[in-house]
């Protein structure tokens, strides 16, 4: 069955230090990998994405996602974290086979002053 | 500036009531998804879809019904609401031009009571 996780419900990272989100997927053939922010009582907003190419993606607000075909994950991640990072993040996939886009449950990150 | 929009961002309703959830976009998008948002379990898909009077269900399609008449507008119908589906609903929109990248909207809170 076509499935994301997210396997840590928060993540907790001193400000200055590295951050890490992981997600994984189970699909088969090459899906498109996304990553979504949700800052406190606004909308989702796009981070950056997979598609093809070079397994390292760089995106917005200084983040970056490294895309693993052999062990099926694409985990987020930004070298210095900062407070205003704190938010609700979103691993999300579409698979080939149709349009759906299915997101995992999310990782609340909390970066500590 | 891309937009989507929703009708309503707060909405109470009583059990039993048919209630209307309306999305539009500004941006030509094909795709147009309707998702619910709960603590602990993410973004959930109800429907989708790719083009105009076409639909496809997502993972929680019960007890929900939409209708897309123009390529701009896609409408979520609760038939019969329930207390079960207060819920956040969120609606967003993507097209193969921008590789899939989705647009949401605010949001909106409905509570049935």
């Amino acid at each position: 069955a076509q499935s994301v996780a997210q396997p840590e419900d928060q993540v907790n990272v001193a400000e200055g230090n590295p951050l890490t989100v992981k997600c994984t997927y189970s699909v088969s053939g090459n899906p498109y990998l996304f990553w979504y922010v949700q800052y406190p009582n606004r909308g989702l907003q796009f981070l950056l994405k997979y598609i093809t190419g070079d397994n390292l993606v760089k995106g917005s607000y200084g983040f970056e996602a490294e895309f693993n075909k052999s062990q099926t994950s694409f985990h987020l991640k930004k070298p210095s974290a900062l407070v205003s990072d704190s938010a609700l993040y979103f691993c999300a996939v579409r698979f080939m086979r149709d349009d759906k886009i299915i997101f995992g449950k999310g990782t609340r990150l909390h970066i500590l002053p | 500036d891309v937009k989507v929009t929703q009708s309503s961002r707060y909405l109470v309703k009583r059990t039993g009531e048919k209630v209307f959830l309306e999305c539009v976009q500004d941006m030509d998008h094909e795709n147009m998804f309707w998702y619910r948002q709960d603590p602990g379990l993410g973004l959930r898909l109800i429907y989708f879809s790719y083009d105009v009077k076409m639909k496809e269900k997502g993972d929680i399609p019960e007890g929900y019904s939409v209708s897309r008449e123009k390529k701009e507008r896609f409408s979520l119908i609760l038939e019969s609401a329930s207390t079960n589906q207060t819920s956040m609903y969120l609606c967003a929109s993507s097209s193969v031009i921008n590789s899939y990248e989705q647009y949401f909207g605010p949001g909106t809170r409905l509570t049935v009571t």
